[in-house]
């Protein structure tokens, strides 16, 4: 059904600021992350992932960090651009099936 | 060389019809999935499918079915359309547990 009462986070940076969106999770037999970013009118693109092995991972000019023992998942964006506008989800999944289960997403404005 | 692609992209009708919406992916990949979105973003997964068995989201009314006619499509059939079910549908598919890749979305609207 609907999210009633839940709403959209919203985080607003200066381009060339680093953006920080975080994520919690609550199942504790989830063991592989993925970050999402959608843009308007399109459907979600992984951005960058990370299994219950590591604490961290780096892309380009993307960096996630997991936290196991909080439960808590981040993404880190550097130099932020106005492209960077979007809609970021993380996605958790346990190793006992092959569902995601989405968080209720950060929307990011990049102010020029 | 679209990997994940549905359609249409658009779909307007009235309240009680009968609707599908289509989708194929080119990826080689061997589980593919429905999720709605709501007008708050909230990404929900409907079902997953894959050759071996179909996953179903018990929130998701019977009125709902996905139809595989092989490893490449599953369509989403909905009966007795209503207004709630005005949102935006992705289809996506991955391999085992590796990530999804989706669709640029179905957006329904019930009149």
């Amino acid at each position: 059904g609907e999210s009633v009462g839940l709403h959209l986070p919203t985080l607003s940076v200066q381009e060339g600021d680093n953006s920080i969106i975080n994520c919690a999770y609550s199942n504790s037999a989830s063991d592989y992350f993925i970050w999402y970013k959608q843009e308007s009118g399109k459907g979600p693109q992984f951005i960058i992932d990370i299994r219950s092995n590591m604490d961290k991972r780096q892309g380009q000019r993307v960096t996630v960090l997991l936290n196991k023992t909080v439960k808590h998942l981040s993404l880190q964006i550097a130099a932020t651009q106005p492209g960077d506008s979007a809609v970021y989800f993380c996605a958790e999944n346990s190793n006992t099936g092959n569902q995601f289960y989405f968080g209720t997403g950060t929307s990011l404005t990049v102010i020029p | 060389d679209t990997a994940v692609s549905q359609t249409p992209k658009y779909l307007v009708t009235q309240m009680g019809n009968d609707k599908s919406i289509k989708c194929e992916q080119n990826l080689g990949h061997d589980t593919m999935y429905w999720y709605k979105q709501d007008s708050k973003k909230f990404l929900k997964i409907m079902f997953s499918y894959n050759n071996k068995e179909l996953i179903i989201n018990e929130t998701v009314p019977n009125r709902f079915s996905p139809k595989s006619p092989d490893k490449a499509h599953l369509n989403l059939h909905i009966n007795s359309l209503e207004l709630g079910d005005s949102a935006v549908y992705f289809c996506a598919s991955s391999s085992s547990n590796q990530p999804q890749h989706f669709g640029d979305g179905t957006r329904l609207s019930i009149l």
